[in-house]
């Protein structure tokens, strides 16, 4: 099936390591993005990416990384430069990013707890 | 300033209730788009429609229905007859061209509890 894949479900931090969430898409979109959301809160996007090889900052880049060497392939690394990045984290992706209107399709999302 | 705004943060209803869910939004672009997603339990959005802003007639799609109101800036979402697996968070978002990206816009969402 066609879709956005997530992993881990379920991750648990410690204090001051990396971890980096999967995500891979087999829908043959161009672009990418990576959205935080904290309870009761709506979306908020870390990074975006229109292309292979070329990624944008969103609105709360700080304390996150990303790469995407492959199409269907844009994994985040939660850095310890993130003081607070316990929350859930949204994988997503459009046919293309350049233009307006394109939908955003999600995956399924990624817990991330900090213990 | 919000550029979506979803005033109702959570909503309970009984089963077979209709119940409509509010979203305004504010842009100065001509083009943009509206849309409505679902966030069941699970945590995956749901895309349900997305509306351009040419286009204000009323959509209905089974049970669900939305009103595109550009006078007054409205989005708003209707569920008719309303069952247990509408229970979820409801979110609306405004997309724009930004730069040459489409930016969006969420709101902060909905909680609809549809009680038996």
């Amino acid at each position: 099936d066609g879709g956005i894949t997530q992993s881990p479900k379920y991750l648990f931090r410690k204090e001051g390591q990396n971890v980096t969430l999967s995500c891979e898409q087999n829908l043959n979109h161009d672009a990418m993005y990576w959205y935080r959301q904290d309870p009761g809160q709506g979306l908020r996007l870390i990074y975006y990416s229109q292309i292979v090889n070329d990624f944008q900052k969103g609105d709360i880049a700080e304390g996150y990384s990303v790469s995407r060497e492959k199409k269907e392939s844009f994994p985040l690394t939660v850095t310890s430069a993130q003081k607070n990045p316990t929350a859930f984290y949204l994988c997503a992706s459009s046919i293309e990013g350049g233009t307006s209107g394109n939908t955003i399709y999600f995956g399924e999302g990624s817990w991330l707890t900090v213990v | 300033a919000q550029k979506v705004t979803q005033a109702q943060t959570e909503i309970s209803v009984v089963e077979k209730e209709d119940v409509t869910l509010d979203c305004v939004y504010e842009t100065r672009d001509t083009t943009y788009y509206l849309f409505w997603y679902k966030q069941p339990p699970s945590g995956e959005l749901v895309f349900l429609i997305r509306r351009n802003s040419f286009d204000e007639q009323n959509e209905i799609s089974g049970r669900y229905s939305w009103n595109f109101q550009k006078s007054t800036s409205s989005f708003n979402f209707t569920i008719t007859a309303s069952q247990v697996v509408d229970s979820a968070v409801y979110f609306c978002a405004l997309s724009e061209a930004l730069y040459n990206f489409n930016k969006f816009y969420f709101g902060s969402g909905t909680k609809l509890n549809v009680k038996p």
